[in-house]
């Protein structure tokens, strides 16, 4: 049981290269959500997918996209990458609304 | 707006002591409360949530927390810190009325002092 799973742990991107961060989940939840971190800023929400064919905006989702492949699998893309989308990005699951969330281990990405 | 604040950006408690790490919120309806703790180059872990009854909640590694409806307060408590304790510590936030977010604080930062 591996619980919530990142790719790639790092990343180090030019600025207006793309790329998609890869999160997957064994634990059969419904919910899953993209997080920033950064310092002073706590977490902030993304995109969130509150069960298997949706999505919904956070609180930061300009410059993001999102995928819910299916239910154990949920992508985030950068289009066109910006020195401030440097960050550490999470991704991490819930089974619903009361309940907690368990967090993947993080992808760590510098845009130069 | 629900919103969540953390009004410490760093905690610093003598080992064996007792910690309190704050955190007030602001809902529309009911709150769903929520302590995660996150160690160095690692992610977020659940360590305890209110969602009804008792207002004393307890969790895991010896901490509970206190929910104060009147104070709008859920302040996180151990009884004797570990130096192991020393991590950064989240609080969040879920309305009742909404169906989507969570809000985390900026974290607090645990420093335990041997």
């Amino acid at each position: 049981n591996a619980g919530v799973t990142q790719t790639p742990k790092f990343q180090v991107l030019k600025t207006g290269q793309s790329m998609t961060l890869q999160c997957a989940q064994d634990m059969n939840h419904n919910s899953m959500y993209w997080y920033r971190q950064d310092p002073g800023m706590g977490l902030r929400l993304i995109y969130y997918s509150a069960s298997e064919g949706t999505t919904d905006k956070g609180e930061v989702p300009n410059g993001y996209n999102v995928s819910r492949l299916n239910k154990r699998e949920f992508s985030l893309r950068l289009e066109s990458a910006a020195p401030s989308q440097t960050s550490v990005y999470f991704c991490a699951s819930g089974k619903g609304f009361v309940d907690e969330q368990f967090f993947g281990p993080g992808t760590r990405l510098t845009v130069l | 707006a629900q919103s969540v604040a953390q009004p410490e950006d760093q905690v610093n408690v003598a080992e064996g002591n007792p910690l309190t790490v704050k955190c007030t919120y602001s809902v529309s309806g009911n709150p769903y409360l929520f302590w995660y703790v996150q160690y160095p180059n690692r992610g977020l872990q659940f360590l305890l949530k209110y969602i009804t009854g008792d207002n004393l909640v307890k969790g895991s590694y010896g901490f509970e927390a206190e929910f104060n409806k009147s104070q709008t307060s859920f302040h996180l408590k151990k009884p004797s810190a570990l130096v192991s304790d020393s991590a950064l510590y989240f609080c969040a936030v879920r309305d009742s009325n909404r169906d989507d977010k969570i809000i985390f604080g900026k974290g607090t930062r645990l420093h335990i002092l041997p």
